[in-house]
């Protein structure tokens, strides 16, 4: 199984920061990779898919990068309703695999 | 626009299955693959299964010798059964549309296994 590890597991930062998640995928998984938004108590929302395309709907202080082994999503002028967990989800290969999530506190 | 919503039991006995469906509005069950994710109470989450109406289906390692999934076309539905439940099977299950990246999740349904 590809093992996704993400980093920080947590950060907090101040409304109109700009603040990055890491991904690293245990092999490479070319750009087979999307990034998901979970507020509390509410199911995931994807933000990026194949590494960069932003979802439709989704603002464009979201943005992703990255191929192989090595991701990166970046949230630019944090606002108040970016609180929330960050997870990125590996698709090259079954089973499907998740990160274990970054907690963005807004401060 | 596509919409799904779990349904079923929110609580199951120690030994016994999970069954839980997914309702599909929006589009045909036909046109998409389906799947189930969890989220256990505080942890992250895990992929559990995708079918296409054909049957076509894979799961995840960690349930893969207790899970079915299967559909209904007739109803636009798709299910999930998961057998010989423990405690580690209790969180919330969400029913996805796709197979590799998912742009559409139900709201999720909480589940405990208890006695």
């Amino acid at each position: 199984d590809i093992k996704m590890t993400q980093s920080p597991s947590s950060l907090s930062a101040s409304i109109g920061d700009r603040v990055a998640i890491t991904c690293r995928a245990s092999q490479g998984i070319s750009n087979l990779l999307a990034w998901y938004q979970q507020r509390p108590g509410k199911a995931p929302k994807v933000l990026i898919y194949t590494a960069s395309n932003l979802q439709s709907g989704v603002s464009s202080r979201f943005s992703g990068s990255g191929f192989g082994t090595e991701f990166t999503l970046t949230i630019t002028d944090l606002q108040p309703e970016d609180s929330a967990t960050y997870y990125c989800q590996q698709y090259d290969n079954y089973p499907l695999t998740f990160g274990q999530g970054t907690k963005l506190q807004i401060k | 626009q596509v919409q799904l919503q779990e349904s079923g039991p929110g609580l199951v006995n120690p030994s016994e299955t999970l069954s839980l469906t997914c309702s599909i509005s929006g589009a045909s069950i036909r046109s998409y693959y389906w799947g189930w994710v969890r989220q256990p109470p505080g942890q992250g989450l895990e992929w559990l299964a995708f079918i296409y109406y054909s049957g076509y289906s894979n799961y995840g390692p960690s349930v893969k010798s207790r899970v079915a999934v299967s559909v209904d076309t007739s109803k636009n539905q798709f299910s999930l059964r998961l057998n010989s439940v423990t405690a580690a099977d209790t969180g919330f299950y969400y029913c996805v549309k796709s197979k590799d990246w998912f742009d559409t999740w139900g709201p999720g349904i909480q589940v405990t296994v208890s006695s």
